[in-house]
């Protein structure tokens, strides 16, 4: 069974610091990667998704893709409090042409 | 707007019935699926469609059925044999067969046993 491993949280960080989430996988063939933002209550947005060996980023947010380590990371920078949400990452599972999620991290961004 | 519609957004199953939840796309996606969350858990797959007239199982079909008549449909049927129904149900879809494309998702639908 491929899997995908998330520290469940929850995670609290002062509202300016840099929030740091982190996803570990099991399947070496996976190539590509997604983090999901989602609210209380709400369904899962896509905030950024990464294919490649290294750092993207967008705005606020930095993924960052470890192939050898088999890791993946998204990084908050200049938290606020509308951070405040289950992040889920989610690996590709290539042979069944699906997604598989962590169980999600729940962040807190403190005032 | 295009978007993916997901209704109703509360439904209440009785014993022993059968009921159907809805999910309609106009991003003229390919791909469709259906999740299962439960309260402080990640998603869990339950049936995914790549093109009309086909669909695979995921981790967690049993108890569930779905249909893929049209593009733009993809309806999950919860039996009376899915003996745990009480969940948050997520249609999501995607572009294309080739890869696994980004996932939008609906709003959701919570189901409860009266």
């Amino acid at each position: 069974q491929k899997e995908v491993e998330q520290n469940s949280g929850p995670l609290s960080v002062p509202e300016g610091a840099i929030a740091s989430l982190n996803c570990t996988y099991s399947d070496r063939g996976s190539q590509s990667f997604f983090w999901y933002r989602q609210y209380s209550g709400k369904s899962p947005e896509l905030i950024m998704f990464i294919y490649s060996n290294g750092d993207k980023e967008d705005g606020r947010f930095t993924a960052q893709l470890n192939k050898a380590s088999q890791y993946v990371s998204l990084l908050i920078r200049d938290s606020q409090p509308s951070d405040s949400a289950t992040y889920l990452c989610a690996g590709v599972d290539q042979g069944a042409q699906k997604l598989v999620f962590g169980q999600g991290t729940r962040l807190t961004i403190n005032p | 707007d295009g978007g993916i519609t997901q209704s109703p957004k509360y439904l209440f199953r009785k014993e022993g019935q059968n009921v159907t939840l809805s999910c309609e796309q106009n991003l003229n996606h390919d791909a469709m699926y259906w999740y299962r969350q439960d309260p402080g858990q990640g998603l869990r797959l339950i049936y995914y469609s790549q093109i009309v007239n086909d669909f695979q199982k995921g981790d967690i079909a049993e108890g569930y059925s779905v249909s893929r008549e049209k593009k733009e449909s993809f309806p999950l049927t919860v039996t009376s044999a899915q003996k745990n129904p009480t969940a948050f149900y997520l249609c999501a879809s995607s572009f294309g067969t080739q890869g696994v494309q980004p996932q939008h998702f609906g709003d959701g639908t919570r189901l409860s046993i009266l």
